[in-house]
């Protein structure tokens, strides 16, 4: 079982609708959550972190956190055509800072 | 502010050779951390460096793998005897460090080992 599991899409969806991404974590003594957006050839971005269970909003995007599932999910509300790239979760574990990354789910918004 | 600078932003060599990295970390940031990223791939740990501290090299692949830090900023990944398979893009990042430890990203290298 990898450590941080995402699925790798295409997630496809119409634009103004919601994106939901989800990504599960395998180290129950995660600490915190990041959701980073990467574009074609470009490096990673980050979008929010979370660290606390429930939901965190910051503009058009939610993250939610759930550690009894060991789940954290991001919606992304009103989806442009530009929020098409990859959306990769990152989790901090309990041994350290270094993150761990899924593999990153890939999201097409079409107009 | 400037953010995390890398260079150079292509490296082209061939097999066998050595080839350095460079990664300028954001000023003030401590922690600096090195990943790669196959095609195709997720983000693969390589190392990271807090402060003074010992680093963190439990992601290095192999001991053709080396990083330094000097005076607490600039950072030096080198890899020797390149391998084919070495090809990627090396990223760096860096951050305040702390209990949420936001990670900032440079450009990248893309290494090209032909």
């Amino acid at each position: 079982q990898k450590e941080v599991e995402q699925n790798s899409g295409p997630l496809s969806v119409p634009e103004g609708a919601i994106a939901s991404l989800n990504c599960t974590y395998s180290d129950r003594g995660s600490q915190s959550f990041f959701w980073y957006r990467q574009y074609s050839g470009k490096s990673p971005e980050l979008i929010m972190f979370i660290y606390s269970n429930g939901d965190k909003e910051d503009g058009r995007f939610t993250a939610q956190l759930n550690k009894a599932s060991q789940y954290v999910s991001l919606l992304i509300r009103d989806s442009q055509p530009s929020d098409s790239a990859t959306y990769l979760c990152a989790v901090n574990g309990a041994a350290g800072n270094k993150l761990t990354f899924g593999g990153g789910t890939r999201v097409l918004v079409k107009p | 502010g400037a953010g995390v600078s890398q260079s150079p932003s292509n490296k082209v060599t061939e097999k066998g050779k050595d080839v350095e990295l460079r990664c300028d970390p954001i000023s003030g940031h401590t922690a600096l951390y090195w990943y790669r990223q196959s095609l195709g791939q997720g983000l693969e740990f390589l190392i990271y460096f807090q402060g003074n501290s010992a680093p963190d090299k439990s992601g290095l692949p192999s001991d053709r793998f080396s990083a330094e830090r000097t005076g607490g900023s600039v950072s030096t990944l080198t890899i020797q005897r390149t391998q084919q398979e070495d090809s990627a893009v090396y990223l760096c990042a860096s951050s305040r460090g702390g209990p949420i430890d936001t990670q900032y990203f440079g450009p990248g290298t893309r290494l090209t080992v032909l």
